[in-house]
């Protein structure tokens, strides 16, 4: 049964550590997605690749770096330089031309 | 830079209500646009828009795009509790990067 998986669920971080997030999917897409929500608010693109090795910032990319090794992981990491993490994290993968499905989201709470 | 603006904000109704959900958009080199449901937790997908003028259905949700005027709507007919979520609407650009709009929360009382 293919899908996404994101961990942890939830993540707590104290400040100044980086924290690495987990994004996997079996669906064989090419392209992969992170997004930031806040309470009330839509999502915020941070980082997407559209295929292996290669990968783009969007809209909040600063304190936030991504690797693309493999086809199927899209591990997002929260630096020391993002000031305001606290936040709940999405993952989402497509095929070109599709509509993008989102993994279940992880909740990173700085202390 | 993309822009989806989505309204109301919020919206409470009774059970059998019509609900309708605005969007408009600015974008640049548009492919489609779609819409979200979001309960606690991840985005579902209901629908994706590309051509002006088809509506789509889906039971009880129904949605129309209108690429000369930039926005899109999302109807909901006898709504239920279980249609109490955030609704989000997304465009698609030619790069495959989707820009959201802040959601519209809708609270369906019994």
């Amino acid at each position: 049964d293919g899908g996404i998986t994101q961990s942890p669920k939830y993540l707590f971080r104290k400040e100044g550590q980086n924290v690495t997030l987990s994004c996997e999917q079996n669906l064989n897409h090419d392209a992969m997605y992170w997004y930031r929500q806040d309470p009330g608010q839509g999502l915020r693109l941070i980082y997407y690749s559209q295929i292996v090795n290669d990968f783009q910032k969007g809209d909040i990319a600063e304190g936030y770096s991504v690797s693309r090794e493999k086809k199927e992981s899209f591990p997002l990491t929260v630096t020391s330089a993002q000031k305001n993490p606290t936040a709940f994290y999405l993952c989402a993968s497509s095929i070109d031309l599709g509509s993008p499905r989102f993994g279940p989201g992880t909740r990173l709470t700085v202390l | 830079e993309d822009k989806v603006v989505q309204s109301p904000l919020s919206l409470v109704v009774h059970e059998g209500d019509t609900v309708t959900l605005n969007c408009s958009y600015e974008v640049t080199n548009f492919r489609s646009l779609l819409w979200y449901k979001q309960e606690k937790k991840a985005p579902t997908f209901l629908f994706m828009l590309t051509s002006s003028g088809i509506e789509k259905k889906s039971g009880r949700l129904s949605s129309i795009l209108d690429k000369k005027e930039l926005f899109s709507i999302l109807n909901i007919t006898a709504t239920q509790t279980g249609d109490s979520a955030v609704y989000l609407c997304a465009v698609n650009n030619a790069g495959n990067m989707l820009t959201f709009g802040g959601g519209t929360r809708l609270m369906v009382k019994p």
